[in-house]
């Protein structure tokens, strides 16, 4: 059973606001990713980590930012949330050397 | 551009039938392949994988077919049951890449 969490698993918040969007493991895991994935879409990678203080975006541009001063815990961060930012959010974790990504229960976000 | 490809969107299967899932790439620079199965409301789940130097892997039920020259690889499923019900996604990585390209999925329907 993966031990790799997610909240909130909704959000509904205004244009404009700040959010955040945690994700922490106990898996002792290197690697975290951030993927996010619109209804009927692909998994797009957006952010990742291969250690504390390490951060890279990923294959999909996006607006918002992370950052890793733990080895459990990879936030994400929108600034000034938009209507285009309702998504879904997933976060991972992976070994190093391994190659399977365990993934959180995903942070759905809607942005009115 | 879409390098990992689910074509077809759903899949209705009888119980105790085969059920074949397939998945088509672009990029020969992927190396491992992997499935992941989600249910609503979850996070993918690791389910199987298979390096780029087989042509099939095996565990339980669960069979993965690659074929390199055609850029194909299909999950098969037999016997199938109604838990087996969900999204199924194809993911690829490439050499020396950790991240992973997925595709849009497949609903897979396992008819009582």
């Amino acid at each position: 059973e993966a031990d790799i969490y997610q909240t909130p698993r909704y959000l509904v918040i205004g244009t404009g606001k700040k959010i955040t969007l945690e994700c922490s493991q106990t898996m002792g895991h290197d690697k975290m990713y951030w993927y996010q994935q619109d209804p009927g879409m692909e998994l797009h990678l957006i952010h990742y980590s291969y250690g504390v203080n390490s951060t890279e975006k990923g294959d999909l541009s996006s607006e918002s930012t992370v950052s890793r001063i733990r080895t459990e815990h990879f936030p994400l961060t929108l600034e000034s949330a938009r209507p285009s930012h309702t998504s879904q959010y997933l976060c991972a974790s992976s070994e190093s050397g391994q190659l399977e990504a365990f993934f959180g229960q995903g942070t759905r976000l809607t942005v009115v | 551009d879409q390098q990992v490809k689910q074509n077809s969107p759903s899949l209705s299967v009888q119980e105790g039938r085969i059920s074949i899932l397939n998945c088509d790439y672009t990029n020969s620079m992927f190396d491992y392949f992997l499935w992941y199965k989600k249910y609503p409301a979850e996070g993918p789940t690791f389910l199987i994988s298979i390096s780029s130097i087989k042509d099939k892997n095996e565990d339980g039920r669960f069979t993965v077919f690659l074929n390199k020259s055609a850029k194909h690889l299909s999950l098969h499923i037999v016997p199938s049951q109604p838990g087996d019900s969900a999204v199924y996604f194809c993911a690829a990585r490439k050499s020396g890449a950790n991240n992973l390209f997925f595709g849009t999925g497949t609903r897979l329907t396992v008819i009582p």
